[in-house]
């Protein structure tokens, strides 16, 4: 089966800095890969995503990157701000399930 | 307001009971997941249903059961509950396959 590793597992920047989370994926028949931002005490819920047949996709402050030949994607917040603070899991699916990462900690100082 | 409800939202169960963890839709989602979520191991697939009628395993599957006989509900079953299955359990819907995963807001239980 799929097998995602997530890094780093905590990630601490400056309000205003940026933040890159990255993951790595083992099944290279998976093609859809999401991010999920969960705060604490609260439901995941869907931030970006981006399917196989794209290198790259931008909404507002984030962006997420796709290399298939490597099977790897990031993340990427830009001028983050206090409430980017949360959990952040990236996921990986070629089927009809997602397997997820551990999970990021990112921690946005004022 | 349409989305996905989790009952109960905490319980405390004594090991060796069996418990029902509640799912409903009302967004006439084709497919249906439960995940545990535990700290430092992200959130790993119990079981899933891609459509009424059908279910299937996921990584951790043991000591877990679920039914799909609808396509509103999603119950996940433990039959004989054990501490290590203390955790937060999300279910999750999707229209169709893995994409846009809608989360229901979970259920923490602690066995003791």
């Amino acid at each position: 089966g799929e097998n995602v590793e997530q890094h780093p597992s905590t990630l601490s920047v400056q309000e205003g800095d940026s933040a890159v989370i990255k993951c790595t994926y083992s099944d290279s028949a998976s093609n859809y890969f999401p991010w999920y931002k969960q705060e604490l005490g609260k439901r995941p819920q869907l931030i970006i995503d981006i399917r196989s047949n794209v290198g790259e996709k931008k909404d507002q402050r984030i962006a997420v990157t796709l290399n298939k030949t490597a099977k790897h994607f990031s993340l990427h917040i830009t001028e983050t701000q206090p409430e980017d603070s949360a959990v952040y899991f990236c996921a990986a699916s070629g089927y009809s399930t997602l397997t997820f990462g551990k999970g990021t900690m990112l921690l946005v100082s004022p | 307001t349409a989305g996905i409800t989790q009952a109960p939202t905490s319980q405390i169960l004594a090991a060796g009971r069996s418990m029902t963890l509640r799912c409903t839709q009302d967004m006439r989602h084709n497919a249906m997941y439960w995940y545990r979520q535990d700290l430092g191991l992200g959130l790993r697939l119990i079981h899933y249903s891609n459509t009424a009628g059908t279910t299937g395993k996921g990584e951790v599957p043991d000591g877990y059961s679920v039914s799909r006989a609808n396509t509103d509900d999603f119950p996940l079953t433990l039959a004989s509950a054990v501490p290590s299955q203390t955790s937060v359990y999300f279910c999750a819907s999707s229209e169709t396959g893995p994409y846009g995963y809608t989360f229901g807001s979970g259920t923490r239980l602690t066995v003791v």
